[in-house]
């Protein structure tokens, strides 16, 4: 199985601010089959980024997603209230397909 | 607009078995999309537990396989979980999904749609 490790767990940062949220593999594989998911508290995840750096409907330009082989990132410029959540990254390359253990982001 | 429903009981009996629905509405479960579902047990991340498209392929986490069976049910565009002998480690937020179409493969693929998730706690 690819194992997929996040860092940090937790990140405080402020309104404004530019964050970049790391997802790192045990195996490599292609961008093309890389998502990242929010969830905010008490919420299903929603689809932020496929395809390594594909924004899925209605996600602003404030996110992009980039990396290949191992390494992958997930970058949100200007953050806003309502970005405060949870981030995890996802492999859909082979199966089983396996998620990040995710990030926290939250207001300092 | 897709919409995911589930249903089920939010309790079971260790040993027991869980069974899970899931009505869509908004899409067909015949479309090319596979349809699954995902847990999260409480305070922890996303765990894949099987999907299905509609041609009969079904995907399970082999962690998992032993114990589970899905279905789909086109004429009532509905489908479902059962997981057999569960222990609290299954104690979850179960969530039933629609996977998208990325032009790539159909499976595996990212997940489109969530349902609102339900709790599913396994105690005596």
């Amino acid at each position: 199985d690819i194992v997929l490790t996040q860092s940090p767990g937790t990140l405080s940062l402020s309104p404004g601010e530019t964050v970049t949220l790391s997802c790192r593999a045990s195996q490599s594989f292609s961008s093309h089959f890389l998502a990242w998911y929010q969830q905010r508290r008490g919420q299903a995840p929603r689809l932020i980024i496929y395809g390594g750096s594909n924004r899925a409907t209605g996600i602003p330009d404030r996110f992009s997603g980039s990396g290949s082989g191992t390494d992958f990132t997930l970058t949100i410029t200007r953050l806003e209230p309502e970005d405060f959540a949870v981030y995890y990254c996802h492999q859909y390359e082979r199966s089983p397909v396996t998620f990040g253990q995710g990030t926290r982001l939250e207001i300092k | 607009q897709v919409q995911l429903k589930q249903s089920g009981p939010g309790l079971v009996k260790p040993s027991e078995t869980l069974s899970l629905t899931c009505a869509v509405s908004g899409a067909s479960l015949s479309s090319s999309n596979y349809w699954g579902w995902i847990r999260q047990p409480p305070g922890k991340g996303l765990e894949w537990v099987a999907s299905m498209f509609h041609g009969g392929n079904t995907n399970f986490n082999p962690s998992l396989k032993s114990r589970l069976t899905i279905s789909l049910d086109t004429s009532n565009n509905q489908f479902s979980l059962t997981l057999n002998s569960v222990t609290a480690a299954d104690t979850a937020v179960y969530f039933c999904v629609r996977h998208a179409i990325t032009g790539i493969q159909y499976w595996p693929a990212p997940v489109d749609n969530w349902a609102q998730g339900s709790l599913v706690t396994v105690s005596s």
